[in-house]
């Protein structure tokens, strides 16, 4: 069964200092990865996602992501936050190419706080 | 393109009582899925439509729960004599998409998330 491990519940940074929230997930053929955003009484906005390709995926609001398959990661950076960032983020994978649709297992989230 | 709508953004009820929750999606998605999310968790997979076909429900999607998708269009998501365990926020989403899961190479089948229904049982 796929699952992902996000193993940071809460993280405050700084304004304009680095951020790196982890993801490990497990599954058992090639992953999908996803990372999502939602901020307080919203939904769920994607920041960025790994398909194939290169490892390193660029998203929206100057997030990246790096997939390493050695370890099972797909960590997600962003070299200088803003205070706009606070919110909730979720890894989540999803299958390849195994039919029954887009289903998606998130993580339990990470909580970010963002010092003024 | 509007997005994903659901309503009612809140609902608050009594236990026992019934809920209906409604999503309409994307115009041009054939896909709709419903998650559930608790609180200090991720969103749970519960079921998924393709066009009016429901092809895939969770086992947390209990027998007190129907969803539908009558004409391939908006969806239903109904909690017959809710309980306490119920409250949560129902979020729904949609996608394009082929039968056979995702596309390697293509943006479709990512999911686009409504804003959700939080539901509370007194």
């Amino acid at each position: 069964a796929q699952s992902v491990t996000q193993p940071d519940i809460h993280i405050t940074v700084s304004e304009g200092a680095s951020l790196e929230l982890r993801c490990n997930y497990s599954y058992g053929a090639t992953p999908y990865l996803f990372w999502y955003v939602q901020s307080p009484g919203q939904g769920l906005q994607l920041l960025l996602k790994y398909f194939s390709g290169d490892t390193l995926v660029q998203g929206i609001k100057g997030f990246e992501a790096e997939f390493k398959r050695s370890q099972s990661s797909f960590n997600l950076r962003k070299p200088s936050v803003h205070w706009s960032d606070a919110a909730e983020y979720f890894c989540a994978v999803g299958g390849g190419l195994t039919g029954g649709g887009n289903k998606l297992t998130f993580g339990t989230g990470t909580q970010l706080k963002v010092e003024l | 393109d509007t997005g994903v709508s659901q309503n009612p953004r809140h609902k608050i009820t009594k236990r026992g009582q019934n809920v209906t929750f409604r999503c309409d999606p994307i115009s041009e998605h054939n896909r709709l899925y419903w998650y559930r999310q608790t609180l200090g968790q991720g969103p749970e997979f519960l079921t998924y439509f393709q066009n009016e076909a429901q092809l895939e429900k969770s086992r947390l999607l209990s027998d007190r729960f129907s969803a539908e998708r009558p004409k391939g269009s908006f969806s239903t998501l109904e909690i017959q004599r809710t309980e306490q365990g119920d409250s949560a926020m129902y979020l729904c989403a949609s996608s394009t998409g082929l039968a056979g899961g995702f596309l390697a190479s293509s943006g479709a089948n990512v999911l686009t998330f409504g804003a959700g229904s939080r539901l509370t049982v007194l």
